[in-house]
């Protein structure tokens, strides 16, 4: 399994505020991933990137953003958090066409 | 429309014994047919991965099958333990695309009690 880390774990934090996702690869992947996943619901794609200074949306839509200015590196942020933003996070990085490791994922809790 | 879809959405079983999962797709062109399990909070970890042409591939205690013809999989869990709790979910990969777009379904929630 590929070694992907994301940051925090866990994350309460007001309405309003700005927050970053971390989330980072070693195994040198090209493609990289955002996923957003609610409580016994599937994984729905938002972001994603198939290589250094290349982002595109997915298939849901989303008010976060995401740069790729490192390889290993694949950041979301949201400029200003909602409660309707509450959800569980996945990243993951894939280097063939279809092969994805997933990380531990960011529980965002916004009150 | 590409889908997956997961039958039981839920499942109790007692520690030992065994169960069946089961996905069916509308996914084409198919290229690939993944099961993950998914424990809270967690990301999802692959157990299995099988292309076209393969039928069943086991890993340790579990065991899938894939039949291209009827678009259908399963995933056969044998003497369950109770670290088998998770969410089991099937993602199928098209090969119509270079992103490598996969398709989620919903999971099969296994709980196992002792």
């Amino acid at each position: 399994e590929a070694d992907i880390y994301q940051t925090p774990r866990y994350l309460v934090i007001g309405t309003g505020k700005k927050i970053t996702l971390e989330c980072s690869q070693t195994m040198g992947h090209d493609k990289m991933y955002w996923y957003q996943q609610d409580p016994g619901m599937e994984l729905h794609l938002i972001h994603y990137s198939y290589g250094v200074n290349s982002t595109e949306k997915g298939d849901l839509s989303s008010e976060s953003t995401v740069s790729r200015i490192r390889t290993e590196h694949f950041p979301l942020t949201l400029e200003s958090a909602r409660p309707s933003h509450t959800s569980q996070y996945l990243c993951a990085s894939g280097a063939g066409t279809s092969w994805q490791f997933f990380g531990p994922g960011t529980r965002l809790t916004v009150l | 429309k590409n889908q997956v879809e997961q039958s039981p959405q839920s499942l109790i079983i007692l520690e030992g014994k065994n169960c069946t999962l089961q996905c069916n797709y509308t996914v084409s062109p198919f290229s690939n047919l993944r099961w993950y399990k998914q424990d809270t909070g967690r990301g999802p970890v692959s157990l299995t991965i099988m292309t076209f042409s393969e039928n069943t591939k086991s890993n340790g205690r579990y065991t899938a099958t894939l039949d291209a013809d009827t678009k259908q999989s399963s995933l056969h869990i044998t003497a369950s333990q109770l670290s088998d709790s998770a969410s089991y979910i099937c993602v199928v990969s098209d090969r119509g695309s270079t992103l490598g777009r996969l398709y989620f379904g919903r999971g099969t929630q296994l709980t196992v009690w002792p």
